[in-house]
């Protein structure tokens, strides 16, 4: 069974400033998704990021970036520039295909990131 | 783009009552996934469906059922309403190896 880890509860980070969410996960498998997730006040559940781990190259949207480490099998998210609209729970998650071709979700227990003006 | 579509978004139900959450997965998708969020908790597994049959099943209680119909919308059932069931549910839907994408969810009070 996989499992995603997020070993940093709660963050905060000051506003136009970068923070790094970390996130581990444990496969066995070679081919496989990650995605970052964000739930601001709202929840509203977000996509972020999304990360194929055939890709070498680490994936990009605006502001967020990602480190995937295969390898190491560490899945981190960097935001720069942070602005207070960035306040949320951030979820980390591996898909992979399971059995009979559907898609298996495993979810990290969440970021809390706090901007602080 | 069309996205998951959850209904009803509020909900307000007396315990022992029974609840109805319906899902529109976003078109061509083949798998729908229900998630419980509770206040200040993270987003529970429930049950996943792939091309109409039950592909996954997490912590759902035996008083809740689900299903994926002929044109791949899905619903939750929920029975014998309690208290702890008040919460915030999710339903994603996601095609083979792309992206998971969430409704905006259903919110369910118990009183």
């Amino acid at each position: 069974a996989q499992t995603v880890t997020q070993s940093q509860p709660e963050m905060s980070v000051q506003e136009a400033e970068t923070v790094t969410l970390s996130c581990t996960y444990d496969t066995s498998e070679s081919n496989y998704y990650l995605f970052w997730y964000k739930q601001p006040p709202s929840r509203q559940m977000i996509l972020v990021i999304r990360q194929e781990a055939y890709k070498q190259q680490n994936a990009t949207e605006n502001r967020f970036s990602v480190n995937f480490q295969k390898a190491a099998k560490s899945f981190s998210l960097k935001i720069s520039d942070s602005q207070l609209g960035d306040t949320a729970m951030y979820f980390c998650a591996f898909m992979k295909q399971g059995e009979g071709g559907y898609q298996k979700v495993t979810f990290g227990t969440g970021t809390k990131l706090q901007v602080i003006p | 783009a069309a996205g998951v579509i959850q209904s009803p978004r509020h909900l307000i139900k007396e315990k022992r009552e029974t609840a109805t959450l319906k899902c529109y997965p976003i078109p061509r998708h083949d798998t729908v996934y229900w998630y419980q969020q509770g206040p200040g908790q993270d987003p529970q597994f429930l049950i996943s469906f792939y091309e109409k049959m039950q592909s996954d099943k997490g912590s759902i209680p035996d008083r809740f059922s689900a299903q994926q119909f002929s044109d791949y919308h899905s619903e939750l059932n929920m029975s014998s309403l309690e208290l702890g069931d008040s919460a915030l549910y999710f339903c994603a839907s996601s095609a083979i190896e792309s992206t998971i994408y969430f409704g905006e969810g259903s919110w369910l009070t118990v009183v």
